[in-house]
């Protein structure tokens, strides 16, 4: 079966705009978490959705967010955009979440100059 | 706060050597996993490790729980250009859904 889709693969943004990125669950998977990777910080938890609703938030501010659509798509969102948020975006779907295994896709360069 | 800490934190060896990395953390785990992530990719589940003093082998990798589940390593036997990679150990959170808990990795370069 298909695995982890995100789009777009790589994106340049100025400072101050905001980005949107999308991810596609591996059909069945009901929970959706996206992860920053960074070479200083390595990867951090974002966020997580489970049924549409959030159930787990990591410690980055407001300007990131993020929703899931009712067939499980996601989207997370970035506004005001700093250079620090100059990163790899990684999505990870699992069944339900809770200790699953989560299985990552490709991830979304984005580059803010 | 969990904090999970890998060494070495860089790597760089010849095809056909072995290598250990380590991962460990301030407290108990409860469980462990390794993933490997190739350059360009997402980051790959390995294996899972729960019990402590498992031990799990995958063709030439090797996977050790510490006894007191507060440690693991990751051994290489004859290592090939292929296995070059990010590994990252990871715990799932103790509190939280679907978090995972990763540490920083060891970047590892196998060079033919």
């Amino acid at each position: 079966k298909a695995g982890v889709t995100q789009t777009p693969r790589y994106l340049i943004k100025t400072r101050g705009q905001q980005v949107t990125l999308s991810c596609s669950p591996i059909s069945g998977h009901r929970s959706v978490s996206w992860y920053q990777q960074t070479p200083g910080q390595g990867l951090q938890f974002l966020f997580e959705y489970f049924s549409e609703t959030q159930r787990n938030k990591g410690n980055f501010p407001g300007r990131f967010s993020g929703r899931q659509f009712s067939n499980s798509r996601s989207e997370m969102n970035v506004s005001t955009l700093e250079l620090g948020d100059s990163a790899l975006y990684l999505c990870a779907s699992s069944l339900k979440g809770s200790g699953n295994t989560i299985y990552f896709g490709e991830g979304s360069w984005l580059t803010v100059v | 706060t969990q904090l999970l800490e890998q060494s070495p934190q860089f790597l760089s060896i010849q095809e056909g050597e072995n290598l250990t990395v380590y991962c460990n953390s301030s407290s108990v785990f409860s469980s462990l996993q390794w993933y490997r992530q190739e350059p360009g990719e997402g980051p790959v589940l390995l294996v899972t490790v729960v019990t402590g003093g498992e031990v799990k082998k995958l063709k030439r990798l090797t996977f050790q729980f510490g006894d007191a589940r507060k440690d693991s390593s990751l051994h290489i036997t004859a290592a090939q250009p292929g296995d070059t990679g990010l590994y990252l150990c990871a715990e799932p959170s103790k509190t939280s859904y679907d978090k995972v808990i990763f540490g920083p990795g060891t970047s590892l370069s196998v060079i033919p």
